[in-house]
């Protein structure tokens, strides 16, 4: 059965700073990862998807790398704002054990930026 | 940039009751799905839905669920006789295909809530 697991679960940093989010999966036959941002009561929004065959993925001050091998994959945040504070959260489309095609996530990283 | 919307935003309903949640997909999106996050709890897969038919679904998706798509637009989500744990965000999402570079999209979720 594919776990994600998100470290760390919380996370608080100054503004400017530079930051690093990680992800890990268990199994690593996966088709792709995503990385979404959920503000407080509200969706989730799609921030990178890292197809399986890809290493990494920039977007703006985000950049997500993925090392499909080792099950792993880092949300980079550059310069850190107020305006990034939410959760992170990565999930992996895989199909697993059960043969069913799905989004399998994470916890989550909440992440305050302090201004 | 087009979005995924559900409504409503929050329905409160008495255990026991039929409930059914509301979403319009993308409009050139072909495939689409139903998530429910119970508060402080992962994001967990429900069903997908293709060609007017389930795909997958997970445990979670008993017999008290179905899923419909009743004209070109909307896409709902029927809980039959709802259960206190049935408590939970619902979202929404869909994707142009299931390959392994298409983001899935988000809508901003039914806070739904049984008394």
């Amino acid at each position: 059965k594919q776990e994600v697991t998100q470290i760390p679960a919380a996370l608080s940093v100054p503004e400017g700073e530079n930051l690093v989010l990680n992800c890990s999966f268990t199994d690593s036959a996966i088709y792709n990862l995503q990385w979404f941002r959920q503000d407080p009561g509200k969706g989730l929004t799609s921030l990178l998807l890292i197809q399986s065959s890809q290493r990494e993925q920039t977007s703006g001050r985000l950049n997500a790398s993925l090392d499909k091998s080792s099950g792993r994959s880092t949300l980079y945040i550059a310069a850190s704002q107020p305006g990034d504070s939410a959760t992170y959260l990565c999930a992996v489309l895989s199909r697993g054990d059960t043969g069913r095609r799905a989004l399998t996530f994470g916890s989550g990283t909440r992440l305050q930026v302090q201004p | 940039e087009p979005e995924v919307t559900q409504t409503p935003s929050h329905q409160v309903t008495q255990m026991g009751q039929e409930v059914i949640l509301r979403c319009v997909p993308i409009s050139n999106h072909l495939y689409f799905y139903w998530y429910r996050q119970i508060l402080g709890q992962k994001v967990e897969f429900l069903v997908s839905f293709y060609n007017n038919e389930i795909s997958e679904k997970s445990e979670i998706f008993d017999d008290q669920f179905s899923v419909e798509r009743p004209d070109g637009s909307n896409f709902t989500l029927k809980i039959r006789s709802t259960k206190l744990e049935d408590s939970a965000m619902y979202f929404c999402a869909s994707s142009f295909g299931t390959v392994g570079n298409q983001p899935q999209h988000f809508g901003d979720g039914t806070r739904l809530s049984i008394l």
